[in-house]
């Protein structure tokens, strides 16, 4: 079956530090985006891509970039890890045409 | 901008009582209109959706019917069971983005049912 798988599901990092987070789809969708989730918040986006090399900054971008070289991956990078960014982050797919996304299983990242 | 608001939480039910989670929304244009929910340690499913006014969405015995008039998208189900204990988000379909899969979210209503 196809699906989005978040790489890893749990990180501890220092502050300061640069952490890259996975997010591989198999359902050969051109849309991906990030979000994260925090208490009070919701989710809200930080960066998505329509295609390959196609990237865009979202509600909360400051701090985050991703990369898109092939259709199945966009990972998500924190540039200098700040503990305000401790938070679950969740990668989502669509296909051209689909309102609705599909969601990953969520990184829950914790800054020390 | 666009924005989704919903009814504070936490909720705490009875099994087999009426579940309302109430959703209001903000959009220019004619959003589509989303409930995800969000199982323990998961991550977001689609519920239901709406794509127009007066479409009501279903599925698992949740409903919610898309009001333009009252820019709502309340979610109910008449009787509620201990596994429907959840987080439940409001989403809509972000302005000038079209059929992208580009979501604005409320901040979440946590569902509690109790046996």
């Amino acid at each position: 079956d196809a699906e989005i798988t978040q790489s890893p599901r749990h990180k501890i990092t220092e502050t300061g530090r640069q952490v890259t987070l996975a997010c591989h789809q198999t359902w050969n969708h051109n849309n991906m985006f990030w979000y994260r989730q925090d208490l009070g918040h919701g989710l809200r986006l930080i960066h998505y891509s329509y295609g390959v090399h196609d990237t865009n900054k979202g509600e909360v971008s400051d701090g985050y970039s991703v990369s898109r070289s092939n259709t199945e991956d966009l990972p998500l990078t924190l540039e200098s890890a700040a503990s305000s960014q401790t938070s679950v982050y969740f990668c989502a797919s669509s296909a051209p045409g689909m309102a609705e996304a599909f969601f990953g299983q969520g990184t829950r990242l914790t800054v020390v | 901008g666009d924005s989704v608001t919903q009814m504070e939480g936490p909720v705490t039910l009875s099994e087999e009582a009426f579940l309302t989670i109430n959703c209001t929304y903000t959009a220019t244009g004619y959003p589509s209109l989303f409930w995800y929910v969000q199982y323990p340690g998961e991550g977001l499913q689609l519920l239901l959706k709406a794509t127009k006014a007066d479409d009501k969405g279903s599925n698992k015995g949740f409903e919610a019917t898309y009001r333009k008039e009252t820019t709502s998208f309340h979610l109910e189900k008449g009787s509620v069971q201990v596994s429907d204990s959840a987080v439940y988000f409001c989403a809509l379909s972000a302005y000038g983005s079209g059929n992208t899969g580009k979501l604005i979210f409320g901040q979440g209503t946590t569902l509690q049912v109790k046996p």
